[in-house]
């Protein structure tokens, strides 16, 4: 079965610190990984995605790492803002350029206090 | 550009009543999906259409899901009859569709219609 574990369940980070999230899968097939934002009463949007051909890729605060050999994945916020405060969402692909079935992680709620 | 639209945004039904969704895709968008989010987790694709013709629809219960997407544009989700299990937020996405240059990939989702089975 296609699973992507996502932790923690909820996240609590002060103003400017680094929030961290992180994610596991078990189907080696996958091969695009994206994390998704979600405020309340919204769809998810994509935030940044990564292929497993680099093991980093940064957006602004945002990045991702990816660990091809522990198939494992993380979204790191820096500085994170008031504004980041959303549930995010990993989820994996067997990419198929348009044709990506998303399997979602559980969701994080993240909180950012000043 | 205007975003995946859906309506309606929220729906209380009796548990054995219908009910329908309906989504209006970013214009241009061949594929289409419909996701099942219950409360507290991610995401759940039920079908996936590329222009009319279902891709995949594995995890849609049939016995009392139906989807259509009549034209290729808009897409219709129904439940009947509905269970309390269903109450969920069900989402809209749509993407571009196959690239030649393989990109152009990304899902954009609609705001989600709340529905509430008692």
């Amino acid at each position: 079965q296609q699973q992507v574990k996502q932790s923690p369940q909820s996240l609590i980070v002060q103003k400017g610190g680094i929030s961290i999230i992180n994610c596991a899968y078990e189907n080696t097939a996958f091969d695009y990984f994206p994390w998704y934002q979600q405020f309340p009463g919204k769809g998810p949007a994509l935030l940044i995605a990564i292929r497993p051909d680099v093991s980093e890729k940064k957006e602004g605060r945002f990045t991702i790492s990816f660990n091809k050999s522990a198939k494992q994945f993380s979204l790191h916020i820096m500085d994170s803002q008031p504004g980041d405060s959303a549930t995010y969402f990993c989820a994996a692909s067997i990419g198929n350029f348009g044709n990506e079935k998303l399997t979602f992680g559980t969701g994080t709620r993240l909180t950012i206090i000043p | 550009e205007a975003g995946v639209a859906q309506s309606p945004r929220y729906k209380i039904i009796e548990k054995r009543q219908s009910v329908a969704f309906w989504c209006n895709p970013i214009s241009g968008h061949a594929t289409l999906y419909w996701y099942q989010q219950i409360l507290g987790q991610g995401p759940k694709l039920l079908i996936q259409f590329q222009n009319n013709g279902v891709v995949d629809d594995s995890q849609l219960p049939k016995d009392r899901f139906s989807a259509e997407r009549l034209k290729g544009v808009d897409s219709t989700l129904k439940i009947q009859p509905a269970k309390l299990e269903d109450s969920a937020v069900y989402l809209c996405a749509s993407s571009l569709g196959h690239s030649e240059t393989g990109t152009d990939y990304e899902q954009y989702f609609g705001p989600g219609t709340r529905l509430t089975v008692t």
